[in-house]
Formats: C-alpha cells, structure tokens, sequence
C-alpha cells in the first residue's frame, strides 16, 4: 500500500528553537497539503502545494512558518521560532486533485516547551 | 455559522448497536462528501467517498447525503469494538472542508 511518509513522528523542543517537519508524498500525486490538528481547532489547513508550486498558505503565520517542496518526493514545514502555541499534531497529505479525497500521514507530534 | 459543523461527543454505544454519525453544513455548492476515520496517533484516513446526494453502502458502513438539508449521515450497522475512534466529515468544492470530528466508544 502506497503511504505518506512524515518525519519525525514525534518532536519535543524548546521554544526559540528552529523545527523542521518533512514529508514524502505518494509516487504520481501532484497535490500536498499541510493541516495542523489541536482539541480545539480540529483539523487546520496551513498550505498547499500542487505540482510543487505553492498555491494557498494563507492559513499559515507568515513570519515564523514557511512551507516548501523543493523536489516532487519531498514536502517541507518549517517553523522558527518556535513558540509554545505550536504545539499540535502537524499532518501532510497528498492527492490527485484538489477537491478529490486526500491520503494523510500519521503526523509530527510536535510538543514546545 | 461554521461551514461545517459535527458534534464532538463522545458517543458511546453498545457492541452490535447502529451508530449514526452526522454533519451539517452551510456552502451550497460543495459537491463531494467524504468520512474519514481517525484512530489515536493516526492519521485520518478515507473511509467513505460519495458525490452530490443519494446513499452509497459499504459493507457495515452507509453514507447518505441529503443536499436539501444540507445534512450528511454515516451509519455503522453491527459497530464492533474496533470502530472505535474519531470520525470526519469532509466536503468539498474547489478544497476540502473537514469537521471537527466526533469521537465514538464501542463499549464490549
């Protein structure tokens, strides 16, 4: 079965400090997508990209996040500095199309201390 | 209003009961409805996938779709203990809208 890869799985720093996320989509899907998944604000869209150009990172904070997929194997999220407030469950996912159903990872458990 | 709301739960049911799960939603125009299920330290993944209205079946699992109320339903029928886990509604025009999730116990 074809997957996401998302590494690390789990991350537990300090804050101020630069966290990388990585994705490797599945082979042949030119759109990626980056969510990021709290109690309380469920499931979050932070960027998206397709055929590795960004198309939309309006839902992210743009001066300590970016996003970037500098080959079609891989998917990048950046945040720095971090801060407390970005602890969450971070997932890529990857797709056909836009609004066709998406194939997610099993996430960054990202923890700012 | 919310484009997309789902109550959080938690549902608890007995083992071999019906579950009903239900999302309600605001923007006409979307036109693709999915579920996903969500297990601890999982990603979501795809369970149910359906186009503009009517009822799609699956197994233990049926989708339905009604547009003029702007109201989809999943139904697990015979809910074993390994059902239990968070459920996503999703829908879509140009991207995809997630609900919140509603978390589900399927009590042996």
């Amino acid at each position: 079965d074809a997957r996401v890869t998302q590494t690390p799985r789990h991350k537990v720093t300090e804050m101020g400090q630069e966290v990388t996320m990585r994705c490797q989509p599945i082979l042949g899907h030119n759109t990626v997508f980056w969510y990021r998944q709290t109690m309380m604000q469920g499931l979050e869209l932070l960027a998206y990209f397709r055929n590795r150009a960004p198309l939309d990172d309006s839902g992210m904070p743009k001066d300590r996040f970016s996003a970037e997929m500098p080959d079609a194997t891989l998917a990048t999220l950046k945040i720095q500095p971090s801060e407390p407030r970005d602890s969450a469950v971070y997932f890529c996912a990857s797709g056909l199309v836009m609004d066709q159903p998406q194939h997610f990872g099993d996430g960054t458990r990202l923890s700012i201390l | 209003q919310k484009e997309v709301e789902q109550d959080p739960g938690p549902l608890s049911v007995p083992e071999g009961a019906i579950v009903s799960l239900n999302c309600t939603y605001s923007n006409s125009a979307f036109q693709y409805f999915m579920w996903y299920r969500q297990y601890s330290r999982k990603g979501p993944e795809l369970l149910m996938y359906t186009y503009s209205s009517g009822n799609k079946e699956d197994g233990r699992f049926t989708a339905q779709v009604d547009k003029s109320s702007k109201y989809i339903s999943l139904f697990i029928r015979d809910s074993q203990p390994s059902d239990s886990a968070t459920y996503l509604c999703a829908m879509s025009d140009d991207k995809i809208i997630f609900g919140k999730g509603t978390r589900l116990h399927i009590l042996p």
